[in-house]
């Protein structure tokens, strides 16, 4: 079945630096990519829609100069999380939608740890 | 804007049990995901519910949509330990495949 892979599954920063984490479609072509955070104990978060060839549609609330998505090509999306703070530490998931033969079908990254330290 | 209600959010049960936990949505969808998360793992998708009195089954687990009431259930069959995860439902906002999550249910099963 369809694959969706993220990189890295665990990273630790120092405060102030920038981070990027990335999700791939790896078996499909994904128009669409969604980055969600989720904190421990706590559901996911939406943070935004990541669109090949344009630009994100951020979620209210969501710092779209601190969150940078970049979807370049069909298959892949990149989250940068910019001038990391201790709070932005947090499990980051991606999913990806393929089409299939009963609508869209969403599949999820297996996740990425963030330590801000 | 679509919201999603889970209930109950915990849930400790004995095993050899049923249960059910129950997922609200406030506005019309016509697909709704359930998905089940270990600790420190992504999601395991566990079902796909797309009209309306859909009825899927896999195991133990079998899920139901009624759109009518904007509701969907997950019921446990004679739960075993193994089924001890957070479980939650998602719901299709009808826009670019957007889903909202619902808070999620923990679920622990005592052997």
């Amino acid at each position: 079945g369809a694959v969706v892979s993220q990189h890295p599954s665990w990273v630790i920063c120092k405060s102030g630096t920038s981070v990027k984490i990335e999700c791939r479609s790896l078996d499909f072509q994904a128009t669409t990519m969604f980055w969600y955070r989720q904190f421990p104990k706590q559901s996911l978060m939406l943070m935004a829609t990541s669109n090949e060839g344009s630009k994100a549609t951020y979620e209210q609330g969501v710092e779209k100069d601190k969150f940078l998505i970049n979807h370049a090509s069909l298959t892949l999306s990149t989250l940068t999380v910019t001038s990391a703070h201790p709070e932005d530490s947090s499990f980051y998931i991606c999913s990806a939608s393929s089409l299939g033969g009963y609508g869209n079908t969403i599949y999820f990254g297996e996740g990425s740890w963030l330590t801000v330290v | 804007e679509l919201k999603v209600e889970q209930n109950p959010l915990f849930l400790s049960m004995q095993e050899g049990k049923n249960y059910t936990i129950y997922c609200n949505y406030s506005t019309t969808s016509d697909r709704l995901y359930w998905y089940r998360q270990d600790p420190g793992k992504s999601l395991e998708s566990l079902f796909v519910l797309l009209s309306n009195g859909a009825v899927k089954q896999e195991g133990r687990l079998m899920a139901s949509l009624d759109t009518k009431a904007r509701l969907s259930t997950l019921h446990i069959t004679a739960a075993v330990h193994d089924l001890s995860a957070t479980y939650f439902c998602a719901v299709d906002t009808g826009r670019d495949d957007k889903i909202i999550f619902g808070k999620g249910t923990r679920l622990h099963i005592l052997p």
